[in-house]
This record gives structure tokens, C-alpha cells and sequence, in this order.
């Protein structure tokens, strides 16, 4: 069955650092997106993508994050500096364009995001 | 007003029972609605979507109530493997689809 996988699991960083986080969508998926879930709280929409361009993004979404899609396949989202408030588990997710299904979005098993 | 709304609980019940949950939206042009579930420390997946006509897989139940923007679900004969957290999903659009903060549920033998 395919899945979206994403590396690393997890991730120790300090403070400043810039992070990296990948994921490798569903291959006919079309929508892309990340959330986060700091432990113990809801699951929160950062961004989607579509057609290689942000088509949505959340106010927690600032100037520090950003998201591209380099080679057709790997869907990634940057922390420039990193702050201990970013500490979380990062889910990517993907779904087939709409009119095709319901919405199912499919998420990866998350990076888990440790920013000390 | 939160833009999906849920019952944290927990809601802590004996097996075989019947329990509901209930989720609030805000945006009535939403257009499509799901329950996905979460067991801990695991990513989010997708339980059933809900129809406006209403729907059941199973022992689950979902509702749609657009008219007054309100989700439900209702699981019977509650197992076990039951216990999670409950997430109400909402499609606003193509491009944003948002949780719920969950509803904990803990089956007790």
C-alpha cells in the first residue's frame, strides 16, 4: 500500500539552528501539506501546496518556515532559526486532487522535532 | 470562536457501551467533513467521512448538520481498541483542512 514517509524521526536540534524536515508524498497525490502537534495539543495546519506554489498557509506559518518541493518527489519544510517553541512532531500529509475522492488526506508517521 | 470545535474529555466508558462525540465549525462554506483518529504518539488516520444524508461503518455512526454547523459520531458496543483520540476534520476549501483539538476516549474492561 502506498504511504508517505518522512526522515528524519527525529531531530535534536539547538537553538538558532536551521532544520530541514522531508517527506516523500504519495506518488499520484497532488495536494501537500505539513501541520504540526505540540505533544499534548491539537494538530495544527501550517501549509499546503499545490502546483509547486503555497496555495494556503497559517499564521503560524511565519517568515522563519519555508516549504518547497525540489525534485518532483521530496516535499520539504524549513526551519530557518529555530526556537524551543518549534519543538513538536511535524506531520506531512498528501491527497489526490479534488473530485477524485473525498479529501482523505494520507499523513506520514511524523518527525519528531526537539529544539533545545 | 475556535474554527472546529470539540468536547476535549476525557470520555472514560466500559466496554460495550455507547458513546458520542460532538464537533462545532465555523465556516459554513466548509465542504467536507471527516472523524479520523489518533492513537497516541501516532499520526492522525481517517476513520469515516461524513455525508450530509448521514452514514455508518459498522458500530460507528456519523452525522452532518449543516444548518446549524454541527458534526457528531457515535460508536456502539465500544471495544478496547476503541480508545484514541477522536479528531473532527473540516475541508474548508482545496487547500486548508483543519483539526479539531480531539475528543480522548478510554475504554475500561
Amino acid at each position: 500500500e502506498p504511504e508517505v514517509t518522512q526522515t528524519p524521526s527525529h531531530q535534536v536540534t539547538q537553538m538558532g539552528q536551521e532544520v530541514i524536515l522531508r517527506c516523500v508524498p504519495i506518488s499520484n497525490h497532488l495536494y501537500f501539506y505539513w501541520y504540526r502537534q505540540i505533544l499534548g495539543q491539537k494538530v495544527e495546519f501550517l501549509v499546503s501546496f499545490y502546483n509547486n506554489e503555497i496555495s494556503e498557509k497559517s499564521e503560524i506559518f511565519d517568515d522563519q518556515f519555508s516549504v518547497e518541493r525540489p525534485d518532483g518527489s521530496n516535499f520539504t519544510l524549513k526551519i530557518r532559526s529555530t526556537k524551543l517553541e518549534d519543538s513538536a512532531m511535524y506531520f506531512c500529509a498528501s491527497r489526490t486532487a479534488p473530485g477524485e475522492n473525498t479529501g482523505e488526506l494520507f499523513f506520514g508517521e511524523g518527525s519528531r522535532l526537539t529544539v533545545l | 470562536r475556535k474554527e472546529v470545535e470539540q468536547d476535549p474529555g476525557p470520555f472514560n466508558v466500559p466496554e460495550g457501551a455507547t458513546v458520542a462525540f460532538n464537533c462545532t465549525y465555523s465556516n459554513s462554506a466548509s465542504q467536507s467533513f471527516f472523524w479520523y483518529r489518533q492513537d497516541c504518539r501516532k499520526e492522525p488516520k481517517l476513520l469515516m467521512s461524513v455525508y450530509s444524508s448521514g452514514n455508518e461503518d459498522g458500530r460507528f455512526t456519523a452525522q452532518l448538520n449543516r444548518a446549524s454547523q454541527y458534526i457528531s459520531l457515535l460508536i456502539r458496543d465500544s471495544k478496547l481498541s476503541d480508545s484514541a483520540t477522536y479528531l473532527c476534520v473540516v475541508k474548508e476549501d482545496a487547500s486548508k483542512i483543519i483539526f479539531g483539538s480531539g475528543t480522548r476516549l478510554s475504554i475500561r474492561p
